[in-house]
């Protein structure tokens, strides 16, 4: 069954500094998205994409956060100056392009520890 | 935008007993509501799912149903197992022209005692 596949798992980084989250969404699907999880608490959505363009962020995708699909399979999440605030599980997820309300299919996680 | 609020937010039943977790949510565009099932340190994982042109549906031992006069939906687990101890999150989405934007409640952590 195809996956979305996520790396790092986990990646412990200093306040300040610039960190990039990877995913590889499933391969016939056109809407990307990036949620997060703060330790304990509910998921939050962050970003959605479709068509090489922000489609919808949150308040919380603020001017220190970019999403980018470099090539036809990757698409990532950059944090420019990292905060202990920005300390969460990241999930990244995709659907298809039929599915205007469809399954969201959400990779393993990306554990991020800001120091 | 979209609230959802989700109760309870834990819920301890003994195996092969029902279990039934509520939300609402405040968005009358919405109409998509997922649960999803998180085991610890994984992630979520779609369960079932019910659009806003139907009341109820069922799969096996899950079922949802929704009230969309209320804004309510519930999801009801019957013959518990130990295996659907987890987290438990409902889910609706924006409505409209938005695409995947989900809004979660808070969770419920049920424990299914063998």
């Amino acid at each position: 069954e195809p996956e979305v596949t996520q790396t790092p798992s986990h990646q412990v980084t200093q306040m300040g500094q610039e960190v990039i989250l990877r995913c590889v969404p499933i391969s016939n699907h056109l809407y990307f998205y990036w949620y997060r999880q703060i330790l304990g608490q509910k998921v939050e959505f962050l970003v959605s994409f479709y068509n090489n363009e922000i489609s919808e962020k949150s308040e919380i995708f603020d001017d220190q956060f970019s999403v980018e699909r470099p090539d036809g399979s990757n698409f990532t999440l950059k944090i420019r100056s990292t905060k202990l605030e920005d300390s969460a599980m990241y999930f990244c997820a995709s659907s298809e392009q039929r599915a205007r309300t469809g399954e969201l299919f959400f990779g393993e996680g990306s554990r991020l520890t800001v120091l | 935008g979209e609230n959802v609020e989700q109760h309870p937010s834990t819920l301890s039943v003994q195996e092969g007993d029902s279990a039934v977790i509520k939300c609402t949510y405040s968005d009358s565009a919405s109409n998509y509501f997922p649960w999803y099932k998180q085991e610890l340190g994984k992630r979520p994982q779609l369960i079932i799912d019910i659009r806003s042109n139907v009341g109820e549906k069922k799969d096996q031992r899950i079922a949802v149903t929704l009230n969309k006069t209320a804004k309510h939906f519930s999801l009801h687990i019957t013959e518990t197992q130990p295996e659907d101890s987890a987290v438990y999150f409902c889910a609706a989405n924006a409505g409209g022209t938005s695409y995947g934007k989900l809004t979660f409640g808070q969770g419920t952590i049920l424990t299914v005692h063998p």
